[in-house]
């Protein structure tokens, strides 16, 4: 297995409230990736990056930021959390032009 | 931009049958086509990948896959499915030589039945 981390796995937040979710690989891999999971959507691209401090916007990017400081770690920030937002976001890192993906961190906005 | 359509949401199949699982994909650019599994309340697993040369590629699990770019498909096939293979099934694809993300269809439920 990709050696790609997420923390937490899981979350229960509150409207309105910041939250910061953390992907680590320790691949050493130039791009990383967040992605949300919905029933019925399949996964959709919210931020990628293609190095440190260099990200662009993916499908689905409204009410996301997102930080690269480091080659190893990659944060997805919800500024102010809605229920819109309760999904299950995986990163991946991307090599050999496949993407290997992360357990996962599932989100509950109340 | 790319777009994929898995045109069942849903597959029952009887163990020992053989299954396809359709994918079509739409593109103004030459693509990479992916095939990943998610096994309840886990992460994604690749299956198999056509990057290039032999239209007809193998995977884990004893699936294959059928790159038809005329047709614009990659179909997934397993000769005879088991129990274990019930799974949610991701048909993706991505701009060759390309980085900005993969584009998922929406998934197949693959069913199977005893």
């Amino acid at each position: 297995d990709a050696g790609i981390t997420q923390s937490p796995r899981h979350k229960v937040t509150e409207t309105g409230t910041p939250v910061t979710l953390r992907c680590h690989q320790t691949e050493n891999h130039r791009y990383m990736y967040w992605y949300r999971q919905d029933p019925g959507h399949g996964l959709r691209l919210i931020h990628y990056s293609y190095g440190v401090k260099d990200t662009d916007k993916g499908e689905v990017s409204d009410g996301y930021s997102v930080s690269r400081s480091k080659t190893e770690d990659f944060l997805l920030t919800l500024e102010s959390a809605t229920s819109s937002q309760t999904s299950v976001y995986f990163c991946a890192i991307s090599g050999l032009g496949e993407q290997y993906f992360g357990p996962g961190t599932r989100l509950t906005v109340t | 931009a790319q777009s994929v359509t898995q045109l069942d949401s849903q597959v029952p199949v009887f163990e020992e049958a053989p299954v396809e699982l359709r994918c079509n994909y739409s593109s103004s650019v030459s693509v990479y086509l992916f095939w990943y599994v998610q096994y309840p309340n886990q992460g994604l697993q690749l299956l198999l990948k056509y990057l290039s040369g032999s239209t007809l590629v193998k995977g884990i699990n004893g699936f294959e896959a059928e790159f038809n770019k005329s047709q614009t498909s990659f179909h997934l096939r397993k000769p005879s499915v088991h129990i274990s293979d019930t799974a949610e099934y991701f048909c993706a694809v991505s701009e060759q030589g390309g980085a900005d993300g993969l584009t998922f269809g929406k998934g197949t439920h693959l069913i199977i039945q005893p």
